[in-house]
């Protein structure tokens, strides 16, 4: 069974550009989870959907946005880019309704803005 | 302060060695424990799941938990040069399992 795919895997944008990746979840999984990772703060919790409804959002300004698609994957945005946004991010699938409530992570897409 | 604090390391043994890695929380609302691993340039793997108080074991590996002290250990026998990695804690509360609390990893060296 194929594992999370995380698209791009590496990315280069400016301060005030607009940046989306893409995530699709292992086959079946319904909850999609985003997370940002740095060396500094580690690995911070973004936003969580299932069936295409956020169901889940940490504590993160509303630059950050998401969503889901009817087939599962979702896509994260980020818009007016700062150099803080410079992470490796990372999605996460699981299948709570079928009682898999483990996170199973992709590669990440690592960002950086100059 | 941090929910979860892990120290950072970076933690250097000899090849064979016994690897302790712990965590301290302050929520007592966290309710299952994992460790994850973490390979440079990859995204962290699940190797050790728990809920209750107590010790569990998967092969080289004994995930160890008490709530009574809010800590967590990892322990690795007979460590691997390929156990080489980031080793990160994390925690589920009431608002579910998708939001897990990570510690900040101990980056672990083998030396063979």
């Amino acid at each position: 069974k194929a594992g999370v795919t995380q698209t791009p895997r590496y990315l280069i944008k400016t301060r005030g550009q607009q940046v989306t990746l893409s995530c699709s979840p292992i086959s079946g999984h319904r909850s999609v989870s985003w997370y940002q990772q740095t060396p500094g703060q580690g690995l911070q919790f973004l936003f969580e959907y299932f069936s295409e409804t956020q169901r889940n959002k940490g504590n993160f300004p509303g630059r950050f946005s998401g969503r889901q698609f009817s087939n599962s994957r979702s896509e994260m945005n980020v818009s007016t880019l700062e150099l803080g946004d410079s992470a490796l991010y990372l999605c996460a699938s699981s299948s709570p309704d079928r009682g898999e409530e483990k996170l199973f992570f992709g590669s990440g897409t690592q960002l950086s803005v100059l | 302060q941090k929910e979860v604090e892990q120290d950072p390391g970076p933690l250097s043994v000899p090849e064979g060695a016994i690897v302790s890695l712990n965590c301290t929380y302050s929520n007592s609302a966290f309710q299952y424990f994992m460790w994850y691993r973490q390979y440079s340039r990859k995204g962290p793997e699940l190797l050790m799941y728990t809920y209750s108080s107590g010790n569990k074991e998967d092969g080289r590996f004994t995930a160890q938990v008490d709530k009574s002290s809010k800590y967590i250990s990892l322990f690795i026998r007979d460590s691997q040069p390929s156990d080489s990695a980031t080793y990160l804690c994390a925690m589920i509360g009431i608002q579910g399992a998708q939001k897990l609390v990570f510690g900040q990893g101990t980056r672990l060296t083998i030396n063979p």
